[in-house]
């Protein structure tokens, strides 16, 4: 059992290119997550869904576009990379949203030069 | 809107000495609470929920957490603080009254055990 999974765990792109972020679970679970992690900032939300085919802005979503085209799946895209969106990217899943909590895979470090 | 606070950005106490990280929210409605803590280049690991019920939620490794509604707060305690315990730790809520799912955190304590 896996749970959470993260591809890649490092990168390091130039400024103006893009990339996909791919986060897998197999423990069937419904609401999956995207967080950016910041120094002195915590998690910030970037992007979630409550399903397969949903998706919904969190509190940071500007640059980053998201797909949910398979239930065990969720992508983050960056279109066209900014220094500013240097930071390591957390994703996680959950069984439902209410009182259930979260599993987080082990993060992807991204450095935009 | 939805916040978590984290008051102390740094906590360090003695090895065997009791420990508490603080947290206050402010939401909507009733909040779901939960704990979390994240080792050097690792993701975060859940260590305890609040749902309903008991104010007072055990949890993995010895911690335990207290729920003050009054107070709006969910600190996490420990009776005696090991070395180990030493790592980043995260508060974060979500709005029982809400259909979105969101979860919010704060920005996290980071916990310093002194052998």
């Amino acid at each position: 059992n896996a749970g959470v999974t993260q591809t890649p765990k490092f990168r390091v792109l130039k400024t103006g290119q893009s990339m996909t972020l791919l986060c897998a679970q197999d423990m069937n679970h419904e609401y999956m997550y995207w967080y950016r992690q910041d120094p002195g900032m915590g998690l910030r939300l970037i992007h979630y869904s409550v399903g397969e085919g949903t998706t919904a802005k969190g509190e940071v979503p500007d640059g980053y576009n998201v797909s949910r085209l398979k239930k065990q799946n969720f992508l983050l895209g960056l279109e066209s990379a900014a220094p500013s969106q240097t930071s390591v990217y957390f994703c996680a899943s959950s069984y439902t949203g209410g009182g259930t909590e979260a599993f987080f895979g082990q993060g992807t470090r991204l450095t935009v030069v | 809107a939805q916040s978590v606070a984290q008051p102390e950005d740094q906590v360090n106490v003695a090895e065997g000495n009791p420990l508490t990280v603080k947290c206050t929210y402010s939401v909507s409605g009733n909040p779901y609470l939960f704990w979390y803590v994240q080792y050097p280049n690792r993701g975060l690991q859940f260590l305890l929920k609040y749902i309903t019920g008991d104010n007072l939620v055990k949890g993995s490794y010895g911690f335990e957490a207290e729920f003050n509604k009054s107070q709006t707060s969910f600190h996490l305690k420990k009776p005696s603080a090991l070395v180990s315990d030493s790592a980043l730790y995260f508060c974060a809520v979500r709005d029982r009254g809400s259909t979105l799912g969101r979860l919010y955190f704060g920005r996290g304590t980071q916990l310093t055990v002194w052998p």
